[in-house]
């Protein structure tokens, strides 16, 4: 089992240019997270899906962010235009079928720097 | 969200155990009690969850006070490689397991 993928590892832009950021989930998973990691602000909760529909993206910043899901092994978070306070490290992460107590998987996160 | 309390940081040398608080005193009955650890420059990753007796595995128990308002996690043996950010967090079952990362406790292990 490869774990939750993330591409890329890094990404450097510049401030008001387009960022994708890509998740591919544990094959069998059926939730989906994505968090996003400061020093200011710690991990916090972007986005959430299940079976690919979502759920809550009430911690999603402002409409320069966007998430989608179109299949059960993709999903992408895009950022247009992007500005360099959303710099940080940001992570995917999956989970299975059963309880939603069950663990989340996450993934080795991307790391966006918005100069 | 039920909110959780823990120490900013804590300190232990290798080899002996390490007990890390948390409070959560308004903590609901459907509320589970999860650990994640998050090492240097790695993604959070798993350690424990349970609801009311104490747990088990090979990386850690839990020990669950009997009102529930606070637990621990115990690291029978800290090696290197347990220093890393502890994360204390509680899911109900209305917010879909959703994980409310606090800032956790620094864990330092000294050789």
């Amino acid at each position: 089992d490869a774990g939750v993928i993330q591409s890329p590892r890094h990404e450097v832009t510049e401030m008001g240019q387009e960022v994708t950021l890509r998740c591919k989930p544990i094959s069998g998973h059926n939730s989906l997270f994505w968090y996003r990691q400061t020093m200011m602000r710690g991990l916090e909760l972007l986005i959430y899906f299940n079976n690919n529909v979502p759920i809550d993206d009430s911690g999603m910043p402002e409409d320069r962010f966007s998430a989608k899901m179109p299949n059960a092994s993709f999903s992408t978070l895009k950022i247009q235009p992007s500005e360099p306070r959303d710099s940080a490290v940001y992570f995917c992460a999956s989970r299975g079928t059963g309880s939603t107590n069950e663990k989340l998987f996450f993934g080795s996160g991307t790391q966006l720097s918005v100069l | 969200d039920a909110k959780t309390t823990q120490p900013n940081s804590m300190e232990s040398n290798e080899e002996e155990p390490v007990h890390l608080p948390c409070n959560h005193s308004t903590i609901s009955g459907t509320d589970y009690i999860h650990w994640y650890r998050q090492l240097p420059s790695q993604g959070p990753e798993y350690v424990i969850h349970g609801l009311t007796s104490n747990v088990n595995n090979r990386m850690a128990s839990l020990a669950i006070a009997e009102d529930r308002k606070s637990s621990t996690l115990i690291l029978h043996r800290a090696t290197l490689r347990d220093a890393a950010v502890y994360y204390c967090m509680l899911t109900g079952g209305t917010s879909y397991g959703k994980l409310t990362f606090g800032q956790g406790t620094i864990l330092t292990v000294h050789p």
